[in-house]
Formats: C-alpha cells, structure tokens, sequence
C-alpha cells in the first residue's frame, strides 16, 4: 500500500499554544482528510480538502491541501485540554477505492 | 441516530477458533470497509466492499474473509486467528466511495 508519513508521532503542549502537524506522501493524492481519534472510539473527520492548494478552516482547526498534492497541513490554534487525542490523515485516490491513513499524531495538552 | 455497530467490543480468544466480528449500519451505506489499527501502523484497510455482493481485498487481507449479503452488514471473518491478528479493528461506512466516512468505536481483539 501507499506510505503517508505523518510528523511528529507525538507532542505535548501547553494550553494556549498551537500546534501543527504534517503528513507526507510518497504518491499523489486526490483528496486529503484529517481525523481525530478520542480514546475508545473511532476516528471522526475534522476536515477534507479536495483540490491542490485549498486552505480549510473548521472552527479553530485549519488544513492546507499541498501544491504537490503529496502533502497536507493541520494547524490547530489556542489549543484546548479537548483537544487530546490521536490526529491521522489520510489520502484518498478517485482512481482507486482505498483510504490510505498515516501513522498518527498524539496531542497532549497540559492544562 | 445514525452509527455504524461492531460486536463484540472486546474479545480474547485462543489460536484457531473461528470468530466473526459483526459491523451493521443504518444509513443505508453503500461502502462499507474495515481496518485495523496497530501502533505506529495507523489504520491499515482489510477489505472493503462497493456494495452488495461486491467485495474487495484492501492492503492486509491476508488471514480475513468477508462478506456483504444485505447492505447494512459487513461481517469480519476470522476462519483460524493467530496471534498476530490481535489488534483493533474498526468497520466503516460511507453512503458511497468518496463521500464522508463514518467510523465505528472498535473492537479490541486478542489472540492468545
């Protein structure tokens, strides 16, 4: 399958601070979403992005969709002790019928 | 409500006996899919299925069946477990490829 290399595996912040996130990919991609993932539930979609350059505000979660359509971007401003969990993207092909995840991104927040 | 359903949550069970993990939904979806999760893996899809009676390898099929009689089902066959199948598994649904998908809360299995 597709490799997505998603940076960093891990962070912890303090309240307040924003964090960002990346996700790279070793093919092109059609499309890119960002999930998160609380403890002990499946991951929901944050944000999608469907053309190359797109930048995708949801409340105080902002995405970019790469010029190279191999990558993305998730910006999360003033973060909140809510705002733990496991963030993963993923990359979606037209052309193909999977969704390929990265690895994951564990925020922790410090109150 | 809408929501994708797997049964059972959690499990243990022992090297060779068959199980079978349930996934409905109640959307009406016609893709359903399932992944596991592993550390440092992410989510890696299993199978998926277009719709009724239309099923698909994903990129770690190997030791799973499935399939899609009726359209809110999408059961996960495991005809002989073995250990390294402990994992977590979640079913997924979208009303079709490409659209929104929704996700279930998982299922924690070990294989022991």
């Amino acid at each position: 399958g597709q490799q997505l290399n998603q940076s960093p595996q891990s962070m912890f912040i303090q309240e307040g601070e924003d964090v960002s996130m990346n996700c790279t990919s070793s093919s092109i991609f059609n499309t890119w979403l960002w999930y998160k993932q609380d403890p002990g539930e499946g991951p929901v979609l944050l944000i999608a992005l469907y053309k190359a350059g797109e930048l995708t505000s949801n409340g105080r979660l902002t995405a970019q969709f790469g010029i190279t359509r191999k990558d993305s971007f998730l910006n999360i401003s003033a973060s909140i002790p809510s705002d733990v969990g496991i963030y993963f993207c993923a990359g979606q092909d037209t052309g193909a019928n999977n969704l390929f995840f990265g690895t994951g991104t564990r925020l922790t927040v410090i109150p | 409500e809408a929501q994708v359903t797997q049964n059972p949550r959690y499990l243990i069970t022992v090297t060779g006996k068959k199980l079978t993990v349930t996934c409905s939904q109640n959307m009406n979806h016609e893709y359903m899919s399932w992944y596991r999760q592993d550390p440092g893996l992410g989510l890696r899809q299993i199978y998926y299925s277009m719709n009724v009676e239309v099923t698909d390898k994903g990129d770690v099929p190997e030791g799973y069946k499935v399939s899609r009689k009726e359209k809110r089902n999408f059961p996960l066959i495991l005809e002989s477990p073995s250990p390294n199948q402990t994992s977590l598994y979640f079913c997924a649904s979208s009303l079709s490829y490409g659209n929104t998908i929704y996700f279930g809360e998982g299922s924690w299995l070990t294989v022991v």
